[in-house]
Order: C-alpha cells, then sequence, then structure tokens
C-alpha cells in the first residue's frame, strides 16, 4: 500500500527555536497537506500544497511541495509552547477511477514538545 | 457553520463485543470518511461514504460495516471485537469535488477500549 515515511518521529525544542520536519514516499502524490493533531482533538489542516515546487506559508509555518512529487517538508520559526502537537503528513488518493471522493494516507507523525 | 461531531467520547468493551459509533458531518458535506488510528500512529482509512452507499474501502475486514443516513450523519460498527481494535476512531467530512483540492476536516474521535 501507499506509504508516507515521516521525520524526525519526536523532537523536544527550546521555545524561540526553528523546527524542521518531513514527509517522503515512494509513490508520486499530487497533493500534499500538513496536519496538526493535539491531545483529544482531531488533526486540522494547516497547509495545503498542490503544485510541485510550491512553496506556502501560514503565519509561522511554511512548507513546500518537493520537486519529484514525493517529498514535502515543513518548518515552524520562533516555537512557541502553543506549537506542541502532533503534525502529520497526508495525500489524497482515488481507490478507483471515477471515485466521488479522495481518500488520505497519512504519515506516522512528528510528535513535537517545547520546552518554555 | 456546525462543525464535524462525534458520539460518544469514550467507549469501554469487551473482547467478541459489537459498537457503534456516530458521526455527524459537517453542514454542507455529503462525504464522510472513518479512519482508525492507534496510539503512536497516523490515522489509517477505514472507508468513505457518499450519498449513502460506501465509495471506497480500505484493508480492514468485514466485520468493520458503515452506514451514511439521508441527512448525511454516518455510522461505523465494528463486530466481535479485538483488543486490536482498542483506537480513536476519526470521522471526516467532506464535500467531493472531482479534484485533488477536497478538503477533509476531521471531527474529535471516539476513544474505544477493548479489555
Amino acid at each position: 500500500g501507499q506509504q508516507l515515511n515521516q521525520s524526525p518521529q519526536s523532537m523536544f525544542i527550546q521555545e524561540g527555536e526553528d523546527v524542521s520536519m518531513n514527509c517522503t514516499s515512494s509513490s508520486i502524490f499530487n497533493t500534499w497537506l500538513w496536519y496538526k493533531q493535539e491531545p483529544g482533538e482531531g488533526p486540522v489542516l494547516l497547509i495545503a500544497l498542490y503544485k510541485a515546487g510550491e512553496l506556502t506559508s501560514n503565519g509561522r509555518l511554511t512548507a513546500q511541495f518537493g520537486i519529484t512529487r514525493k517529498d514535502s517538508f515543513l518548518n515552524i520559526s520562533a516555537s512557541i509552547p502553543s506549537d506542541v502537537g502532533i503534525y502529520f503528513c497526508a495525500c489524497p488518493f482515488s481507490l478507483y477511477a471515477g471515485n466521488a471522493g479522495n481518500m488520505l494516507t497519512f504519515g506516522g507523525g512528528t510528535r513535537l514538545m517545547v520546552k518554555p | 457553520e456546525t462543525g464535524v461531531t462525534q458520539s460518544p467520547t469514550h467507549l469501554i468493551k469487551t473482547r467478541g463485543q459489537q459498537v457503534t459509533l456516530r458521526c455527524s458531518s459537517q453542514s454542507g458535506h455529503n462525504t464522510v470518511s472513518w479512519y482508525q488510528q492507534a496510539l503512536g500512529q497516523g490515522p489509517q482509512f477505514i472507508f468513505q461514504y457518499y450519498r449513502e452507499e460506501e465509495n471506497g474501502r480500505g484493508n480492514f475486514p468485514p466485520r468493520f460495516s458503515g452506514l451514511q443516513f439521508p441527512n448525511y450523519s454516518s455510522e461505523l460498527n465494528v463486530n466481535a471485537l479485538e483488543l486490536d481494535d482498542s483506537a480513536l476512531y476519526l470521522c471526516a467530512s467532506s464535500s467531493p469535488t472531482g479534484g485533488s483540492q477536497e478538503t477533509q476536516y476531521f471531527g474529535p474521535g471516539t476513544r474505544l477500549l477493548v479489555l
């Protein structure tokens, strides 16, 4: 099946530091998504990337869609305590031609811990 | 706009029992997808319902089944529960666009513990 490999698995950083995490795949995807999940909540979409080479920002978050369409990275600048959570990459795929909707395949997540 | 809601929030069952989890989709969304998230892992796609029919299924056995109702709410049923079914079950709703820019919105999940 399709697999997304995320690294690192966890990070413990000091408040104010920058963070970088990435996601790779053996398959080509046309869309890369980055979600954040906090305890007791479902994943929340942070950034969506639709074009190879695209660089997109959302506040202190910046994500890039790799030119090979097999990878993506997410950077967080000047981390703050509320950045704590698990960050997932995800890519949509269709099981069958003509599917009405897309399904998502997720990476294993990067757990971010921020020390004040 | 009402977000995705799920019930119950937590549930404890024993092996061999059956469980039903419920999801109400976000207003205006006609597609519901279910995911299983084991502890320390990313969500795994179970199946998707569109207009009351199963639209796609991941690698889960037939004892995982679902329903979608005319108001687009959905149920996930799991029969003959096993210990490995312990997980967070997430529901996501969306409105298909026919392209890759469709966004799925997740509910808070139901945490199931099988003893």
